[in-house]
């Protein structure tokens, strides 16, 4: 079936650091793919997502581009800050059934402390 | 706009007790999911509702679990009885309706503790 693979944290980073989480995935048709992110103590929010290949998926100076070559999602971030700290999940859309909306599968998260 | 609220944020109970969660979700949105999240671990799917139809319910302990939504909005999902392994926090999402992607927005999750 259907499932995502990210990298292990946590990743420990200095305050405007170069961030990269891996993301891959193995999926059978075109997925769209996602990545989420948990606040201590809050719900998980959507931070971006594409949905065909190559597309560019960014916010908040996060970037994730769709590489169906690799079938890979890494999530990127120039200069990450101390309010970056979280968990970040990638996800994928299992193709509806009809009458269904998207199901999503997550990977297993990764922690990003930032450090001043 | 109101965000998806779940009650109670916090709950222990012995092994073998019931328990219930309630999931208000965003007003006018049909789509309702209940995620269960293991420590350590991602979300993953029990049940999905579409207004107050079950599509998608593949995941759920059936033995176990129950979950309703009575006229399409609010919902709960119940264990009866927990076991140990039921320790998790519990997602509700929600999303509208349509037949493409729609974000799924996310509440705050219940954590349960089972002793």
């Amino acid at each position: 079936g259907n499932s995502v693979t990210q990298m292990e944290g946590p990743v420990t980073l200095s305050e405007e650091a170069f961030l990269t989480i891996n993301c891959t995935y193995t999926a059978t048709g075109y997925p769209s793919l996602f990545w989420y992110v948990q606040y201590p103590g809050e719900g998980l929010q959507l931070l971006l997502k594409a949905t065909k290949a190559d597309d560019k998926g960014s916010n908040k100076g996060f970037e994730a581009t769709y590489r169906k070559e690799t079938t890979s999602f890494h999530l990127e971030k120039g200069s990450v800050q101390v309010s970056d700290s979280a968990v970040y999940f990638c996800a994928l859309s299992d193709p509806p059934r009809q009458d269904s909306s998207y199901k999503l599968i997550f990977g297993s998260g990764t922690r990003l402390l930032v450090r001043p | 706009e109101a965000g998806v609220a779940q009650s109670p944020r916090y709950k222990i109970i012995e092994k073998r007790q019931s328990v219930a969660f309630w999931c208000n979700p965003i007003s006018g949105h049909a789509t309702l999911y209940w995620y269960q999240q293991i420590l350590g671990q991602g979300p993953k799917l029990l049940i999905q509702f579409q207004n107050n139809g079950v599509v998608d319910d593949s995941q759920l302990p059936k033995d176990r679990f129950s979950a309703e939504r009575l006229k399409g909005v609010d919902s709960t999902l119940k264990i009866q009885p927990a076991k140990l392994e039921d320790s998790a926090v519990y997602l509700c999402a929600s999303s509208r309706e349509t037949n493409s992607y729609n974000e799924q927005f996310f509440g705050p999750g219940t954590r349960l503790t089972v002793l």
